[in-house]
């Protein structure tokens, strides 16, 4: 079945460092989401990508959705301590149908 | 506006027992969707309701069960729970305006429950 990779499980970086976490499907997904999870919080969407080759950027945050629409980045550039948090990626099979998750990087700045 | 609520946040079950777990959308939106965080799992994906009926379900047995009202409200409910079914259960609220290309989903505290 359809499973999502995500790398690396943990990042440690200095703050002002960028940070990239990567995510790999099976198959060919129809779209994918980005969450970020603080700590005892619950996730926060931050974006969808639908479109092959995609790149969508917020602020400091870079989202790319690969041409075969099988892998997606999130390149965050000079982090800052407000980073920190676990980003998720969660790819979908039209319409978000049958989502699956990657396990998740952990990123932890040092101020 | 309101955020995603969710009743109730903690839960403590005995194994067998049922239980049920409420989610309120965001005003406006129609999709409610439920997953499942536990530490060895990570987050799963349960199912999506739209506009009362189920749009998906994900690899969970039977014993997981959700319907949505026509207010948008819904409900998630396990059947005889089992020591592993333990998690914080997430539902997450939608809106799509797919001319536009914008989604967005916001995520309720969830629900923390423990089965002893």
């Amino acid at each position: 079945g359809q499973q999502v990779m995500q790398i690396p499980q943990y990042q440690h970086v200095q703050e002002g460092e960028d940070f990239t976490t990567y995510c790999n499907s099976s198959t060919t997904l129809s779209n994918i989401q980005w969450y970020k999870q603080r700590p005892g919080g619950h996730p926060v969407f931050l974006i969808q990508l639908v479109k092959s080759g995609e790149v969508k950027k917020q602020k400091r945050l870079t989202f790319q959705f690969g041409e075969a629409k099988k892998n997606s980045s999130l390149h965050i550039t000079a982090t800052q301590t407000t980073d920190v948090g676990t980003y998720f990626c969660a790819g979908g099979r039209g319409n978000n149908n049958d989502m699956r998750f990657g396990a998740g990087t952990r990123l932890t700045v040092k101020p | 506006k309101a955020g995603v609520t969710q009743t109730p946040r903690y839960l403590i079950k005995t194994r067998g027992q049922q239980v049920t777990l409420s989610c309120s959308p965001i005003s406006g939106h129609r999709s409610v969707s439920w997953y499942q965080q536990t530490p060895g799992q990570g987050l799963q994906f349960l199912f999506e309701y739209f506009s009362e009926t189920q749009r998906n379900k994900g690899n969970f047995p039977g014993r997981f069960s959700g319907r949505q009202f026509s207010n948008s409200r819904s409900e998630m409910n396990v059947s005889t729970l089992e020591l592993g079914d333990s998690a914080l259960y997430l539902c997450a609220s939608s809106w799509t305006q797919l001319v536009a290309g914008i989604y967005e989903q916001y995520f309720g505290p969830g629900t923390r429950l423990t089965v002893t």
